[in-house]
């Protein structure tokens, strides 16, 4: 088990450019978190998953958003037509169903800045 | 809307002392889960500590100890005989106790740990 893995780490893009997250949850995690953490907040979250279905999205989450997660394994963030706001860390973590009480693994993070 | 606040920005501790971090937040629930966070400098978060909120008793996690006040809406977090690697940034976090798994955090507060 090697924890969360988010790819890339880093990601420099210019405004107006699309860009692709990855997560890869803990394997036997079937619920995914995205969560978005800007310089001096704490994180807020986007949206959630259980298997491939989203459950919640927060209003943070624009129709430039796009968050899937296919087969219910690794999920990925996609953000159209970036903006110089959108620069931020974002993180993924997962829990399994039964333990989402207990809070959750996070990832390192990606993170994005928009120039 | 639930709300949580951590109105210290920055704490300090001298290594071997003890520290007190605050949080207060603001709900209509009564059934719901308190977490504490840190994230060091390399960004993972990592969960400290979690209380349920129907559990009086508050929780411990070796060095690691909770203050829990239902009534007052306060969750304080203690780090007994504080160590260099205890330096991060502390989130406290709120969840509730259905029908989401959002978790909504606070802004942090940084500790400083000085030998």
């Amino acid at each position: 088990d090697t924890g969360v893995s988010q790819n890339p780490r880093h990601k420099i893009t210019k405004r107006g450019q699309n860009v692709t997250f990855r997560c890869d949850p803990i394997s036997e995690h079937n619920r995914l978190y995205w969560y978005r953490q800007t310089l001096g907040q704490g994180p807020e979250f986007l949206t959630y998953f259980q298997n491939e279905a989203q459950l919640e999205k927060s209003r943070l989450l624009s129709d430039r958003f796009s968050a899937e997660r296919p087969k219910g394994s690794f999920s990925t963030l996609e953000i159209q037509r970036t903006e110089q706001g959108d620069s931020a860390m974002y993180l993924c973590a997962s829990s399994a169903d039964r333990r989402s009480q207990y809070g959750y693994t996070f990832g390192s993070g990606t993170r994005l800045t928009v120039v | 809307a639930q709300t949580v606040t951590q109105s210290q920005p920055e704490m300090s501790v001298q290594e071997a002392e003890t520290v007190t971090l605050s949080c207060t937040y603001d709900t209509s629930e009564s059934d719901y889960y308190l977490f504490w966070y840190k994230q060091p400098p390399s960004r993972q978060m990592i969960l400290v500590i979690r209380q349920e909120a129907y559990k009086q008793q508050n929780a411990t996690e070796n060095r690691f100890s909770v203050n829990f006040q239902k009534a007052a809406k306060s969750f304080s977090l203690k780090i007994s005989d504080s160590q260099l690697g205890d330096a991060a940034m502390y989130f406290c976090a709120y969840r509730r106790s259905y029908n989401t798994d959002k978790l909504i955090f606070g802004t942090g507060t940084r500790l400083q740990v000085f030998p």
